[in-house]
């Protein structure tokens, strides 16, 4: 268990609507990371917040958007959804403080979307 | 811009064997961190082994271990006696260490692992 829990864990959706998906980081970490991945293909960089304000950008679609609440948690939101943005969508949390740290980020377990 | 690049896309081992998955990595930078990620049929991303570029001695985590090249900007991964339940896909990624510890992982486009009984 690496402690950064996604939900839902599976969506299935049609094409043209909107979904959200939350992710919340290991207690303590301030910085959440979201990646895509689509089906047999890497992890693609998204986008990054720290401690509430966005950090770092990817290749995000303009449909996508993300924001990181008070309590750390975090959540994507991707609207008028095509069929290409069937994916899995992988959170992942580090801690910001390098001597305490290993260097790695902790993934949670994904949520895989589907888009018909 | 940093990049990583893994030239396998599949590879095999028989069971019991040692293999030995490739990455590369560009970067101007001198301070760094890389990682080898395993991605079982669940999909699941699990930390195999790191290695900081600070450090010259290679990482080892029991039957996994790294060469790490720094000069030559080369990370490869090594799986000794290899089992059934390694294979999955291996994914290579470096992370930058400037200004801490909060940039992204770059993730390479992964190596398929097939283990033959």
């Amino acid at each position: 268990d690496s402690g950064v829990t996604q939900t839902p864990k599976h969506l299935i959706t049609a094409t043209g609507q909107r979904v959200t998906l939350r992710c919340s980081p290991r207690s303590g970490d301030l910085s959440v990371y979201w990646y895509q991945q689509s089906l047999d293909q890497g992890l693609q960089f998204l986008i990054q917040y720290y401690n509430g304000e966005e950090r770092a950008k990817g290749n995000i679609l303009e449909r996508f958007s993300a924001q990181q609440f008070p309590d750390l948690h975090s959540e994507l939101n991707l609207s008028s959804l095509e069929l290409g943005d069937s994916a899995l969508y992988f959170c992942a949390s580090s801690t910001q403080y390098r001597a305490l740290g290993t260097g790695e980020l902790f993934f949670g377990e994904g949520s895989r979307l589907t888009v018909l | 811009a940093q990049t990583v690049t893994q030239s396998q896309p599949e590879m095999s081992v028989q069971e019991a064997e040692t293999v030995t998955l490739s990455c590369t990595y560009d970067t101007s930078e001198s301070d760094y961190y890389l990682f080898w990620y395993k991605q079982p049929p669940s999909r699941q991303m699990i930390l195999v082994i790191r290695q900081e570029a600070y450090k010259q001695q290679n990482a080892t985590e029991n039957r996994f271990s790294v060469n790490f090249q720094k000069a030559a900007k080369s990370f490869s991964l090594k799986i000794s006696d290899s089992q059934l339940g390694d294979a999955a896909m291996y994914f290579c990624a470096y992370r930058s260490a400037k200004g801490g510890a909060t940039n992204k992982l770059i993730f390479g486009t992964g190596t398929l692992l097939a283990v033959q009984p």
